[in-house]
């Protein structure tokens, strides 16, 4: 299994500003994953990150909105850039382990409100 | 990615056996199926497994007929704890894991 925290666990922004979220695992992990839930809703992915490339986003995601960071196989950043209200959800983190098919575990999550 | 179609939302009473129906009639040879489970301000969190007939462990079963176009989710003696959405995914090893609407199972007392 692995262990995931992520930081900050909640927050209040200001529309137009930013907040990076971080995202820490407790072993090293190929991949890292970004996902979205606004209330009451399923997961969205939002991108993938791994270690050493750029990170791939999904459909209606792109970098200038959400930067990521991946410096080592622990670690990674999501940014939400130039925040609305819409941007206003759950960010989640996880990360998938080599044995395993399609097991996930999953942090926390960040709830981000913007004012 | 095979879709999923799952019930919205069920409920049920405090030691009922619940069952969770899913239907993938697209999915391919390689795929598994996957349960989370999903408890309020929480991430999901990995349930049970399949790819084939049935799989058990300490938290579920999962039952496939042999067509495997459908899958269910059994979960023994609900308590209210077990009020959660619950999410069926199939997919392969190599597929990014994307998250359908989920039941959102409700457990009366």
């Amino acid at each position: 299994s692995a262990v995931i925290s992520q930081k900050p666990s909640r927050d209040i922004c200001q529309r137009g500003t930013s907040l990076t979220i971080q995202c820490q695992v407790d072993s090293q992990v190929t991949m890292m994953f970004w996902y979205r839930q606004q209330p009451g809703q399923s997961l969205t992915l939002i991108a993938t990150a791994n270690q050493g490339s750029e990170a791939t986003y999904e459909s209606g995601f792109v970098i200038d909105k959400f930067p990521i960071s991946r410096p080592n196989l622990t670690f990674s950043t999501l940014t939400v850039s130039n925040m609305s209200p819409e941007d206003s959800s759950i960010y989640l983190c996880s990360v998938d382990l080599p044995k395993q098919h399609n097991e996930q575990f999953f942090g926390p999550g960040t709830r981000l409100t913007v004012l | 990615l095979a879709k999923t179609t799952q019930p919205i939302s069920m409920d049920s009473y405090e030691g009922q056996e619940v069952n969770i129906t899913c239907s993938h009639n697209n999915i391919a040879t390689n795929d598994y199926i996957t349960w989370y489970q999903q408890f309020p301000s929480q991430g999901p969190r990995f349930i049970i497994q399949g790819y084939k007939t049935k799989v058990t462990n300490e938290v579920a079963s999962l039952f496939i007929p042999a067509d495997r176009k459908s899958s269910t989710l059994s979960l023994p003696r609900v308590s209210l704890s077990d009020t959660a959405v619950y999410y069926c995914l199939v997919g392969n090893r190599d597929d990014k894991i994307i998250f359908g609407k989920g039941t959102r199972l409700h457990i009366l007392p």
